[in-house]
């Protein structure tokens, strides 16, 4: 399978603990996005990446939220003391261009506790 | 005001039917535009990209209106696998709007 992948893809924690979340793109994608999307909305915009640089950051990205992508190949996101508020789906994306179609992991559903 | 607005819907329309809906973005320098669907507890998949002359796949028309800042999608023939929720996305702004629901009915 040669599409966005993303890991885990459930993930329960308690309020208060950290978690990591995983998006590997397609191979030949320069581009990578994170989206947070809760039920009933469209995916709202945190961050994204051109190969290894981060060049936008969403202003719902707090300071418990960082992201990297130190090879310009996979990214991880992680959120730093867990809210019950962070509780959502958490969708990587990635594009060859910044004007080009984006294609979907299956996302990583939190559930913070 | 929201940088992308869709009527929610639901539109609940019988097999067959057409059924059109639109999208409303407010950055008139907007240039790059897509509607996505996205069926219950999925991730978004792409359908089609908007041109400004507005494009056909199939059964599904998407037209952008640059005027008044809109674009649309029109399905026509609507089958049952139709039902999902369309999102349209404001692509050079990283926006997608809330979608709007469809139900095609037997």
């Amino acid at each position: 399978d040669t599409g966005v992948s993303q890991n885990p893809r459930h993930k329960i924690t308690k309020r208060g603990q950290n978690v990591t979340f995983r998006c590997d793109p397609i191979s030949e994608h320069n581009r990578l996005y994170w989206y947070r999307q809760t039920l009933g909305q469209g995916p709202e915009f945190l961050t994204y990446f051109q190969n290894e640089a981060q060049l936008e950051k969403s202003r719902l990205l707090s300071d418990r939220f960082s992201a990297e992508r130190p090879k310009g190949s996979f990214s991880t996101l992680e959120i730093q003391r867990t809210e019950q508020g962070d509780s959502a789906m958490y969708l990587c994306a990635s594009s060859p261009g910044l004007a080009d179609e984006q294609y979907f992991g299956p996302g990583t559903r939190l559930t913070v506790t | 005001r929201k940088e992308v607005e869709q009527d929610p819907g639901p539109f609940n329309v019988p097999e067959g039917a057409t059924v059109a809906f639109n999208c409303t973005y407010s950055n008139s320098a907007s240039q790059s535009f897509f509607w996505y669907r996205q069926d219950c507890r999925k991730e978004p998949k792409l359908l089609m990209s908007v041109y400004s002359s507005g494009n056909e796949d199939g059964r599904f028309t998407a037209q952008l209106n640059r005027a008044s800042q809109y674009i649309s999608l029109l399905i026509r023939d609507s089958k049952l696998s139709d039902s999902a929720t369309y999102l349209c996305v404001v692509r050079d702004k990283l926006s997608f709007g809330a979608g709007t629901t469809v139900t095609v009915r037997a």
